[in-house]
């Protein structure tokens, strides 16, 4: 079955510098990659997404990289913030899967 | 935002007995799913249920666990008998749509389940 792997584990970073997240997933037949926040205590919340189709998405402070080719995602944070302090989890799913495969997570502190 | 609700938060139940958790989904939603997470492993995926019935379960939902959506109210995961690797945090979530359109997908908060 599919496994998605986070890089790093964990960084921590200054106000206003920026971050960058990896994650490789394993299955071709993955079509569609959501990203969740977690913060200290709280639910998992829905940030930014991307489809196999695309190579870029923007959301604010937030970009998405995807390289189908080589099975790779990046999130790019800038102009950090202490709130975005969290754990970002990448997650795969494909067409024919129920539901979602996650990866450990990367925990991101921000310090002011 | 719409919010999944989990209750109890918290469990702490005797090895062998029987536990439920429940999950109040958003009210429109459709999909329903538990994930399990262990501590300092990754979320896994454990069911899937719509329109009262399991549409796909993983390796991880045993014989020992069930679910189910009595009236239409609560989405609850039974576990009968609870073994200590059963210890986890469960997450239930609500969809709208199946794959593809996971910006509907919400989370609830967990219920962190200890077997003793």
């Amino acid at each position: 079955g599919e496994q998605v792997e986070q890089l790093p584990s964990s960084l921590i970073v200054q106000e206003g510098a920026s971050v960058l997240i990896n994650c490789s997933y394993t299955d071709s037949a993955s079509v569609y990659f959501p990203w969740y926040k977690q913060e200290p205590g709280k639910r998992l919340q829905f940030i930014i997404d991307i489809r196999s189709n695309m190579e870029r998405k923007q959301n604010q402070r937030l970009t998405l990289l995807f390289d189908k080719k080589t099975k790779h995602l990046s999130l790019h944070i800038t102009a950090t913030q202490p709130g975005d302090s969290a754990i970002y989890f990448c997650s795969a799913i494909s067409n024919y899967a129920q539901g979602l495969t996650f990866g450990l997570g990367t925990r991101v502190s921000v310090f002011p | 935002g719409p919010k999944v609700l989990q209750i109890p938060s918290h469990q702490i139940i005797d090895m062998g007995q029987m536990v439920t958790l429940n999950c109040d989904p958003v009210s429109n939603h459709l999909y329903f799913y538990w994930y399990k997470q262990i501590l300092g492993q990754q979320m896994e995926f454990l069911v899937n249920f719509y329109n009262g019935k399991v549409m796909e379960k993983s390796k991880l939902f045993k014989d020992q666990f069930s679910v189910e959506r009595p009236d239409g109210s609560y989405f609850t995961l039974k576990i009968q008998p609870t073994a200590l690797e059963d210890s986890a945090v469960y997450f239930c979530a609500s969809s709208l749509a199946l794959t593809g359109g996971h910006s509907d997908y919400t989370f609830g908060s967990g219920t962190r389940l200890l077997v003793i």
